[in-house]
């Protein structure tokens, strides 16, 4: 099993949909979790940062983390077509060390 | 947030060439950098973490007299493919997390290279 498991996609919506973006993981010691957003060859622009569980709320963007089921979850409200990219889920453990990565999921929204 | 620079975007060299690329944090200290490579439609893949002013620290697989890290101040380090062949080819993307903050980690924009 990998450590964090993030559906690859493509999910597709209609301008103005809510979406749901998901991840899993397997170690109990991450308690760090950000979510990225990733243009086509582009570096991942840092979207939500979340320190052990809990929900965060920034504009259009809310994330949760549920630490008891390993799972977190970004959704956004009232979808753009600038939504489009990949999202990357991103997680750690102790302080100071590397994130490990989702896959990505690309989203497409569509005027 | 903090800004981190890397160049060059793109670069194509031949094959046996060595290529630097450089990662920078412009607003802030780093004490710790992270050199991440990704091929298409894949997850980021840390491949070292460069730590300033020893030496860096590389993950399994990853061949450090084929890759390699320098980290010589706080704002700077470079990643230089030496002796560059096609399967090297990737997207290089660099980070840096700021040494007063908090956990978040910055992505440079990467470095798309193509070894022909």
């Amino acid at each position: 099993q990998k450590e964090v498991e993030q559906d690859p996609g493509p999910l597709s919506v209609p301008e103005g949909a809510i979406v749901s973006l998901n991840c899993t993981y397997s170690n109990s010691a991450f308690q760090y979790f950000m979510w990225y957003r990733q243009y086509s060859r582009k570096g991942p622009e840092l979207l939500m940062y979340t320190y052990s569980s809990g929900n965060k709320e920034d504009g259009r963007f809310t994330a949760q983390v549920d630490k008891s089921s390993k799972y977190i979850s970004l959704f956004i409200r009232d979808s753009q077509p600038s939504d489009s990219a990949t999202y990357l889920c991103a997680m750690s453990g102790q302080a100071g060390t590397a994130l490990i990565f989702g896959k990505g999921t690309t989203l497409s929204v569509s005027s | 947030g903090a800004v981190v620079s890397q160049h060059p975007s793109w670069v194509i060299c031949k094959s046996g060439t060595s290529v630097k690329i450089e990662c920078r944090s412009l607003d802030f200290q780093a004490t710790t950098m992270f050199w991440y490579r990704q091929f298409p439609k894949q997850s980021l893949m840390l491949m070292a973490t460069s730590n300033e002013g020893s030496k860096a620290t590389y993950e399994q697989g990853v061949e450090k007299d084929k890759f390699l890290i320098n980290h010589a101040s706080l704002t700077l380090s470079t990643l230089t493919v030496t002796s560059a062949h096609p399967e090297d080819s990737s997207f290089y993307i660099c980070s840096a997390r700021d040494t007063q903050g908090d956990e978040k980690l910055f992505f440079g924009s990467g470095t798309q290279l193509s070894v022909l």
